[in-house]
């Protein structure tokens, strides 16, 4: 069935980095994008960005250019999302998910990020 | 880019309809026929119930069903069960973003 597995969850100080990554399985990887969300505890939902599978385009909401990169490895059909200069705002569980057209299932279970001095 | 708007609760007894609404612009769910619909239960994953505003993906009920009407979408669950007590999610396209989610509706099955 398609899958998609997630890193654990992290501890981060303010100003560090983080990189989730989102194992896929059950399909061919580069027939679809991955978009990754976020949800601050208690929060709605907030898209951060997607990525093409197939030739690593990608697309970045706003608010987060400059501070995210998205990429994949097709060879272990993973992607991978990193969000440098971390902000106690940031704390949330980050999910990532199958993309096509905008429509995402599946979802990954999430990692949660914690950000904290 | 702003969330969409839905409302922050709506409950119903079992075997009831409800509807869900998710309020846009023209830049968005008025626009495009890009809506969709997520259900999410505590700790859990969001799941994909509808997509391009009216469509049921595989495995999904069909007591879920989508529409829209101007700038806004609809989301109705009917004969309601205990079992669809979720948080419930509209998404749309945007010509900015480009995808917007809503801010999120709580169902409470009394």
């Amino acid at each position: 069935q398609v899958q998609l597995v997630q890193s654990g969850a992290e501890v981060k100080k303010p100003g560090a980095s983080v990189k989730v990554s989102c194992k896929a399985s059950g399909y061919t990887f580069t027939s679809y994008g991955i978009s990754w969300v976020r949800q601050a505890p208690g929060q709605g939902l907030e898209w951060m960005g997607w990525i093409s599978a197939y030739n690593g385009n990608t697309n970045y909401a706003q608010k987060l250019q400059g501070r995210v990169t998205m990429t994949t490895d097709t060879s272990t059909s993973t992607a991978y999302m990193e969000l440098r200069s971390l902000r106690s705002d940031d704390t949330a569980v980050y999910y990532c998910a199958r993309d096509l057209g905008g429509t995402h299932s599946p979802w990954g279970q999430g990692t949660l990020v914690t950000v904290s001095s | 880019q702003s969330a969409l708007t839905q409302p922050a609760s709506v409950s119903g007894s079992p075997g009831q309809s409800i509807t869900i609404s998710c309020t846009g612009t023209s830049s968005d769910v008025g626009g495009y026929n890009y809506v969709s619909w997520y259900q999410q239960h505590p700790g859990k994953a969001p799941k994909l119930m509808i997509y391009d505003v009216s469509n049921r993906p595989s495995g999904v009920s069909n007591r879920f069903s989508g529409s829209k009407s101007g700038n806004t979408a609809s989301l109705t669950i009917s004969g309601l069960q205990a079992e669809d007590e979720a948080d419930y999610y509209c998404s749309s396209y945007t010509s900015s973003s480009p995808w917007v989610f809503g801010g999120g509706t709580k169902l409470t099955v009394l």
